[in-house]
C-alpha cells in the first residue's frame, strides 16, 4: 500500500490567522488525493477532491475561497485554511487514491493534522 | 437521508463476545465496500473489504447484500484490543470515500 504522511499533526493557532497542511504521498504518485474533515463523534465528510495540474473539486458547502487547496505534484498536496476561526477547529485527514486495473480503488490515509483555533 | 447509516452504539461487551454491526447504503451504483477501524484521535484504517460473496478474515466477517444495501460485520471472541469506532465506507471507483458516523464498540474484562 502507499505511506502517506501528513504535517504538521497538530497546530495551535490563533482567530484570523491562516494555517497550511501538507499531504505526502512517500512511495506512490498520486494523481488524486482527498481532504476529509472530522469533528468530534461526527463522520469524515470529504471536503475537497484534490487533483494533481488542475483545480479542486470542492463539496457543496465547503467554500473555495477559505479552503485552497495546491496540488502542485504528484507526491504533495496542500490545505490551506485561510483566516480560520474556532468554528474551523477540527481533525483533517487526507486519503490517496491508489488506483489499478482492480474493481475497486482503495484510499490510503495520513495521519491526520488536528487544528485548533483559539 | 444520510447515504450510510450506522447503529452509533455504543456497543459494550465482555471479552470473548461475538458481536455483529449493520450498515446501510443509499446509492444503489455504490461499487465497493470497506469497514474501516478508527481509534481515538487517529485516522482510519481499513479493516477489510466486503465482497458480495461475504468473507472473512480470522475473528472478522464481512457480508454484503447489494438487493438491501446492506452491510455487516461480525467480531467474534472479542478482544480488548477490538475496542474502537467501526466505519462502514462505501464507494464508486475512483471516488472518494463515503463515511458512516461509525459504530462504537467498547470491550471490558
Amino acid at each position: 500500500g502507499a505511506v502517506v504522511s501528513q504535517h504538521p499533526s497538530r497546530v495551535i493557532c490563533k482567530s484570523g490567522t491562516s494555517v497550511k497542511i501538507e499531504c505526502r504521498s512517500l512511495d506512490f504518485q498520486a494523481t488524486t488525493m482527498f481532504w476529509y474533515r472530522q469533528f468530534p463523534k461526527q463522520s469524515l465528510m470529504l471536503m475537497a477532491t484534490s487533483n494533481e495540474g488542475s483545480k479542486a473539486t470542492y463539496e457543496q458547502g465547503v467554500e473555495k475561497d477559505k479552503f485552497l487547496i495546491n496540488h502542485a505534484s504528484l507526491t504533495l498536496s496542500t490545505l490551506t485554511v485561510t483566516s480560520a476561526h474556532p468554528e474551523d477547529s477540527s481533525f483533517y485527514i487526507c486519503s490517496v487514491l491508489l488506483a489499478g486495473g482492480s474493481s475497486y480503488n482503495e484510499q490510503f490515509f495520513g495521519p491526520g493534522t488536528r487544528l485548533t483555533v483559539l | 437521508r444520510k447515504e450510510v447509516e450506522q447503529d452509533p452504539g455504543p456497543f459494550n461487551v465482555p471479552e470473548g463476545a461475538t458481536v455483529a454491526f449493520n450498515c446501510t447504503y443509499s446509492n444503489s451504483a455504490s461499487q465497493s465496500f470497506f469497514w474501516y477501524r478508527q481509534d481515538c484521535r487517529k485516522e482510519p484504517k481499513l479493516l477489510m473489504s466486503v465482497y458480495s460473496s461475504g468473507n472473512e478474515d480470522g475473528r472478522f466477517t464481512a457480508q454484503l447484500n447489494r438487493a438491501s444495501q446492506y452491510i455487516s460485520l461480525l467480531i467474534r471472541d472479542s478482544k480488548l484490543s477490538d475496542s474502537a469506532t467501526y466505519l462502514c465506507v462505501v464507494n464508486q471507483a475512483g471516488t472518494a470515500l463515503i463515511f458512516g458516523k461509525g459504530t462504537t464498540l467498547s470491550v471490558s474484562s
